[in-house]
């Protein structure tokens, strides 16, 4: 399978846990973004990389939310002290930045806050 | 910040009729995006428009890009049972990020 991979695919945790989800780009793909969604709602931009460079991040991301691509090709978001309020699905997607820029999704990882 | 609104919310259509939804950007946009998502599913890419006043079909499927690069429409042409999602309109700023709008979930009633 070539396109992009999240895991884990659901994710439980109690409230103030940490959490660490993976994301695997499409290989040759050099942007890479993050994405939450909760029901009824479109993709929240949370931040995106141009190969191993964070160019943006939300304004509306706090503090206890961090992002690496270390090397440029797979990506951890990771969710401190988590909150009840941080339930939602968390999105990835790839594309390349080259005009042609459509954004390839993965499948998501869902993450429950208990 | 940059904010996509879409409309409407919500759209009912009986089979066979036709299906507009509307995207407004509150800044000028390099490119615009489609996407479709079903229900439990993830965004799927369905056209890109780049320049002022573009328009692009898909088979049954119109995309329209304004002319100030601000707003877009896609329009359905005699809607099926397949066509049951929503369609999410995304902007590409000055920024290079990718911002989604509001959606517009299509219920299309056999």
């Amino acid at each position: 399978d070539t396109g992009v991979s999240q895991n884990p695919r659901h994710k439980i945790t109690k409230r103030g846990q940490n959490v660490t989800f993976r994301c695997d780009p499409i290989s040759e793909h050099n942007r890479l973004y993050w994405y939450r969604q909760t029901l009824g709602q479109g993709p929240e931009f949370l931040t995106y990389f141009q190969n191993e460079a964070q160019l943006e991040k939300s304004r509306l991301l706090s503090d206890r939310f961090s992002a690496e691509r270390p090397k440029g090709s797979f990506s951890t978001l990771e969710i401190q002290r988590t909150e009840q309020g941080d339930s939602a699905m968390y999105l990835c997607a790839s594309s390349l930045w080259s005009g042609r820029t459509e954004a390839f999704f993965g499948q998501g990882t869902r993450l429950t806050v208990v | 910040g940059q904010q996509v609104m879409q409309i409407p919310q919500y759209q009912h259509v009986q089979e066979g009729e036709d299906f507009t939804t509307y995207c407004n950007s509150s800044t000028t946009l390099s490119n615009i995006q489609w996407y479709k998502q079903r229900p439990g599913g993830h965004p799927v890419f369905l056209i890109q428009l780049v320049k002022s006043g573009e328009v692009k079909k898909q088979k049954r499927l119109t995309f329209q890009f304004g002319e100030a690069k601000k707003n877009s429409s896609l329009h359905i042409t005699a809607t099926q049972t397949t066509d049951v999602g929503t369609y999410f309109c995304a902007g590409q700023g000055g920024a290079n990020n990718l911002f989604f709008g509001t959606g517009t979930r299509l219920t299309v009633i056999p």
